[in-house]
């Protein structure tokens, strides 16, 4: 069975750091591009991060490139986001899915880790 | 960014009504060299993660009831639920990944 638990969510000041960690299991992880994607307390959906399955590429939307890094651990099967200079428009639901590849649909995602960030 | 426009933000039917709803893309999001649409359609019930129901705007996923269907192309896109069942109350989104990935606002599924 695929599982994906991500853990790391907490409150942090604005200006912040956090990290999230997604612990993969019941698949071949390294055989999948891994995402992050966060939901806002409107329930918006806005993809934050992608990184190719050896972990070579990774891609951002503006709205978090520079502050945010996504990586993977392949031997540990885990999926990581660190994140900097936190805003309160940061502040979600964050999800780690998987897909095939860069043009491809998300098709499993976690439970989530929630992430607010308020002074 | 390609911007997904989901309408209604809301429905209400009874079970075993036929339900469809739309998503539009502002640029196409078809693909010319390999005719493939890039959209998937999710299903979030209350307290969950979204799960995959479509992809390539028509192609079912593993699991999926029969009664879920995903149909259009270029910039026009529906989701079918053939007869409702109780346990489709959800929010429905539509997400294009040809062109970064950006997502619809979502359609509100209620039960009356």
């Amino acid at each position: 069975e695929v599982q994906l638990v991500e853990s790391g969510g907490g409150l942090v000041k604005p200006g912040g750091s956090l990290k999230l960690s997604c612990a993969a299991s019941g698949f071949t992880f390294s055989d999948y591009y891994m995402y992050w994607v966060r939901q806002t307390p409107e329930k918006r959906l806005e993809w934050v991060a992608t990184i190719s399955d050896g972990g070579s590429y990774t891609y951002y939307p503006d709205s978090v490139k520079g502050r945010f890094t996504i990586s993977r651990d392949n031997a540990k099967n885990n999926l990581y986001l660190q994140m900097s200079s936190l805003k309160s428009e940061d502040t979600a639901m964050y999800y780690c899915a998987r897909g095939r590849g860069v043009y491809y649909a998300m098709d499993y995602w976690g439970q989530g880790t929630s992430v607010t960030v308020s002074s | 960014n390609i911007m997904m426009t989901q309408s209604p933000s809301s429905l209400a039917v009874s079970a075993g009504e036929k339900v469809t709803m739309s998503c539009k893309s502002s640029q196409s999001v078809l693909y010319s060299s390999n005719q493939k649409n890039y959209l998937a359609w999710y299903q979030q019930k209350p307290g969950q993660s979204p799960k995959l129901l479509i992809y390539w705007a028509s192609t079912r996923e593993s699991g999926v009831p029969d009664r879920f269907t995903g149909s259009g192309s270029g910039t026009d896109f529906t989701l079918t639920i053939s007869s409702v069942q109780a346990e489709d109350l959800a929010v429905y989104y539509c997400h294009q990944y040809l062109s970064s990935r950006t997502f619809g606002g979502g359609t509100k599924l209620e039960i009356k």
